[in-house]
């Protein structure tokens, strides 16, 4: 069945520093949505990702999407104590699948 | 407006024990979906209902159901719990039953079973 695989696991960087974390489908998707989960929290939606090879903006984060629409990364620059938290990819194929969750540890 | 509510938000029951768990969506969603987060795990994928009927069921035994009822909220079901049950169970609600939508997640109902 389709599986999304998420690296690293878990990332300690020291704040300014910059964060990726990659998403891996075994299937081609539809589309990839990325989540934050703060400890503690429930998962929040940060964006949608449709188009082969899209990127998108928000601020410091740069979300991308691979050509073959089978792979996705979200990439943080100069991180802030603010960043903290889980970050998850979920890839629809024929239907939601999360990856495992990027753990994203900043030190100030 | 509200945003995803789940009641309870915590909870103690002992094996073999029944669980009901209920869920509210956002005004104006139709689509209501289950997740199970287990501790150090992404959400897995438990049911999904849109305006009542199921529309996609992920990889869990018999022991769990779901309905949808006609205001759209929604109450997810595990019988028999077992210790591996224990988990955080977050609703997700959405405007529409495609799978492509996105999720806006309530708070969890967080399961302990002993």
């Amino acid at each position: 069945g389709q599986q999304v695989m998420q690296i690293p696991q878990y990332q300690h960087v020291q704040e300014g520093e910059d964060f990726t974390t990659y998403c891996n489908s075994s299937t081609t998707l539809s589309n990839i949505q990325w989540y934050k989960q703060r400890p503690g929290g429930h998962p929040v939606f940060l964006i949608q990702l449709v188009k082969s090879g899209e990127v998108k903006k928000q601020k410091r984060l740069t979300f991308q999407f691979g050509e073959a629409k089978k792979n996705s990364s979200l990439h943080i620059t100069a991180t802030q104590t603010t960043d903290v938290g889980t970050y998850f990819c979920a890839g629809y194929g024929n239907k939601l699948v999360f990856g495992a969750g990027t753990i994203l540890r900043v030190k100030s | 407006d509200a945003g995803v509510t789940q009641s309870p938000t915590h909870l103690i029951k002992t094996r073999g024990q029944h669980v009901t768990l209920r869920c509210s969506p956002i005004s104006g969603h139709k689509s209501v979906s289950w997740y199970q987060q287990v501790l150090g795990q992404g959400p897995q994928f438990i049911f999904q209902y849109y305006e009542k009927e199921e529309r996609g069921r992920g990889n869990f035994p018999d022991r769990f159901s779901a309905r949808q009822f006609p205001n759209y909220s929604s109450e997810l079901n595990v019988n028999a719990l077992l210790l591996g049950d224990s988990a955080l169970y977050l609703c997700a609600s959405s405007l529409e039953g495609s799978g492509a939508n996105v999720l806006t997640f309530g708070a969890g109902s967080r399961l302990t079973v002993l």
